[in-house]
């Protein structure tokens, strides 16, 4: 069974700019979670979708938001990036959202933004 | 507000013993993780925990203390490969996971 793809892998923006990523869970899964990842700050939650609805939403400014396809993939949007948005994003796929299940994390999107 | 407490970083000597402790203060409790992340790599699955006790699989345990808002991850006949962050996860009553900052575990020979 293929992975959590995230597309794409690195990513340089200047200031000002917008930028969408992709994430295409495992297939069968039906959750998909973003994060952000900054050394020393750990994962920090942006927000969750499962069956095209946001579930749950960090705190993050109203630059970034998120859907869900359908066919669960996600995009995440970022505009007016700043510097502070430099960072490694992270998703993460889950079958369901109770329970006992796990989350299976993407290989990451490093966005630079000079 | 929602905490979780891990230590910054831990040393250990290949082939010891270490136990990884992790702290919550979170609005409800609906199960805790562990992941493992190397090294520019994501992380992976470990452990869950929803009830009190230890959980053992292979070398890895995960032990957790609802009352005390504990757990810890205890990592036996350490490998130079166990060398990694750990990442402690708690779910909240409306099941979104919160996370600790990880552990950056350094095994030396």
């Amino acid at each position: 069974k293929a992975g959590v793809t995230q597309t794409p892998r690195y990513l340089i923006k200047t200031r000002g700019q917008q930028v969408t990523l992709s994430c295409s869970p495992i297939s069968g899964h039906r959750s998909v979670s973003w994060y952000q990842q900054t050394p020393g700050q750990g994962l920090q939650f942006l927000f969750e979708y499962f069956s095209e609805t946001q579930r749950n939403k960090g705190n993050f400014p109203g630059r970034f938001s998120g859907r869900q396809f359908s066919n669960s993939r996600s995009e995440m949007n970022v505009s007016t990036l700043e510097l502070g948005d430099s960072a490694l994003y992270l998703c993460a796929s889950s079958l369901v959202r109770t329970g006992n299940y796990e989350q299976y994390f993407g290989p990451g999107t490093r966005l630079t933004v000079t | 507000g929602q905490n979780i407490d891990q230590p910054t970083e831990m040393t250990a000597t290949e082939g010891a013993i270490v136990q990884i402790n992790c702290t919550y203060q979170t609005s409800g409790f609906n199960g805790l993780f562990w992941y493992q992340q190397h090294a520019g790599e994501a992380p992976t699955f470990l452990s869950y925990n929803v009830l009190d006790g230890l959980e053992e699989k292979g070398r890895f345990s995960s032990f957790l203390s609802r009352s005390k808002g504990y757990s810890y991850l205890l990592l036996k006949e350490l490998q130079m490969k166990d060398s990694a962050s750990y990442l402690c996860a708690v779910r909240d009553s409306n099941y979104q996971l919160i996370w600790g900052a990880g552990t950056k575990l350094i095994i030396k020979p």
